[in-house]
């Protein structure tokens, strides 16, 4: 069965410091998809990265930076020099190939601290 | 339209009562979805579409739940004699073709009933 675990609940930082939420995933497929995404205030979902499990690269965009580990099932995401506006609830999730749900973590409530 | 739209943005309803929530996809996206999130939760899948065909409504949590999409665009999601527990966001995302590309959500309804 699919599952996403994400074992903060909330954290909060001081602005500029850098921070690392945690995501960890069950699946028996050998072939799945791996997303984060970021919920603001105003409750749309946005969009951050789809990663294919055939791809172990870790990725950088910004400040923000993935770190996907096979051998211990995590897909880590880290915020570099955060700021205020970073603030949200980030949601990891995991697709399985041919399947067409995203299955979603309980998420990470993040507060940026001024 | 330039993103996912959903009406209403807020609904408060009597238990007992009917209602219907609607979802305005990206224009010309095939795939759209629709998700259930209760407060401090993550979203949870509850039905697929591709253009007017329903792939899967394995998410539904009940007979009470039906969702249509029958020109293949702005979709509904209907809920009948509404209980207490039906209360949540309800997210609906449009993607260009299933989860291969990237779902776009909207800002979601959110669903009181009294």
């Amino acid at each position: 069965a699919q599952k996403v675990t994400q074992a903060q609940t909330e954290i909060s930082v001081v602005e500029k410091e850098d921070v690392t939420l945690d995501c960890v995933y069950e699946t028996r497929d050998t072939t799945y998809y791996l997303f984060w995404y970021k919920q603001p205030p105003s409750g749309e979902l946005v969009f951050l990265i789809r990663r294919n499990s055939f791809d172990e690269q870790n990725e950088i965009s910004g400040r923000y930076s993935w770190n996907f580990q096979k051998s211990t099932s995590s897909f880590n995401f880290t915020i570099t020099a955060s700021q205020v506006v970073d603030s949200a609830v980030y949601f990891c999730a995991l697709s399985e190939a041919l399947d067409d749900k995203i299955i979603f973590g309980k998420g990470t409530r993040l507060h940026i601290l001024p | 339209g330039a993103g996912v739209s959903q009406s209403p943005r807020y609904k408060v309803a009597k238990r007992g009562q009917d209602v219907a929530l609607r979802c305005d996809p990206i224009s010309g996206h095939v795939s759209l979805f629709w998700y259930q999130q209760a407060l401090g939760q993550g979203p949870e899948f509850l039905t697929y579409f591709q253009n007017e065909a329903q792939l899967d409504k394995s998410g539904l949590p009940s007979d009470r739940f039906f969702a249509e999409r029958p020109e293949g665009s702005v979709s509904t999601l209907k809920i009948q004699r509404t209980q207490q527990e039906d209360s949540a966001v309800y997210l609906c995302a449009s993607s260009l073709e299933g989860l291969y590309t990237e779902a776009f959500f909207g800002q979601g309804t959110r669903l009181t009933v009294v």
